[in-house]
């Protein structure tokens, strides 16, 4: 199985609710990426885990918040988001070297459209 | 400043040409470089991936150069097919002065349309 999967695949939501961002694989890869894609533009990192714990934050603001609650699953929060948030929001993943780094291609998933309104 | 850039926003050629796109990048010194197709509304595909002590690899109709002398990289696609018209993303790894984690940077993407 090299698929990552993402859900939902489109989200609309106020900019006081409370909604999740789910994304899955089962390729045993122990690193897992968020990125914002905002339209004819490239992907923007916003986090990285390695081995289930956070270890890069590209200043991403506090409404959206990361969870790894396992090898497999990464999921993103979010909370109090504005209409600038409205973009793709795209998971990926790759495997680690024995000294966890990634040098290796990522595997991206279809996304989630996400448009705050 | 880390920059990187693709020689253009858009190229379209005819089918059956090669296909040539480029990435420049500036204040780096990459580990390796990667090549990604993406289509509208999904995700990002790897390609290809070369390393900084490769010259020069390839994989069916794709080929990639890395100068890190002239700090580009070189993407072709030959005997160009309409379904090659995509979005041809180059990103490079930059490690982060704070430790040892690595990360992908995007160039802003070449448009591809092959035209029939």
């Amino acid at each position: 199985d090299t698929e990552v999967t993402q859900t939902p695949k489109h989200l609309v939501m106020g900019m006081t609710n409370k909604k999740s961002l789910k994304c899955e694989q089962h390729m045993g890869h122990r690193a897992m990426y968020w990125y914002k894609q905002k339209a004819k533009k490239p992907p923007e990192l916003m986090f990285v885990y390695s081995y289930e714990k956070l270890s890069i934050n590209e200043s991403v603001p506090s409404r959206f918040s990361p969870e790894c609650p396992n090898s497999s699953l990464l999921n993103l929060h979010l909370h109090a988001l504005q209409p600038e948030d409205s973009a793709l929001y795209l998971c990926a993943s790759s495997q680690l070297t024995s000294g966890g780094v990634s040098y290796n291609e990522q595997f991206f998933g279809p996304g989630t459209r996400l448009t705050v309104l | 400043s880390q920059k990187i850039e693709q020689n253009s926003e858009a190229l379209n050629i005819q089918e059956g040409k090669t296909a040539t796109l480029t990435c420049n990048y500036t204040n780096y010194s990459p580990a390796y470089l990667q090549w990604y197709r993406q289509d509208p509304g999904r995700g990002p595909v790897f390609l290809l991936l070369i390393r900084e002590n490769e010259k020069e690899k390839r994989k069916e109709r794709l080929k990639v150069t890395f100068d890190t002398t002239l700090k580009q990289s070189l993407f072709h696609i030959t005997a160009s097919q309409p379904a090659d018209s995509a979005t041809y993303l180059c990103a490079l790894d930059m490690k982060r002065s704070s430790g040892s984690a690595r990360q992908l940077t995007f160039g802003s993407g070449t448009q591809l349309t092959v035209l029939p």
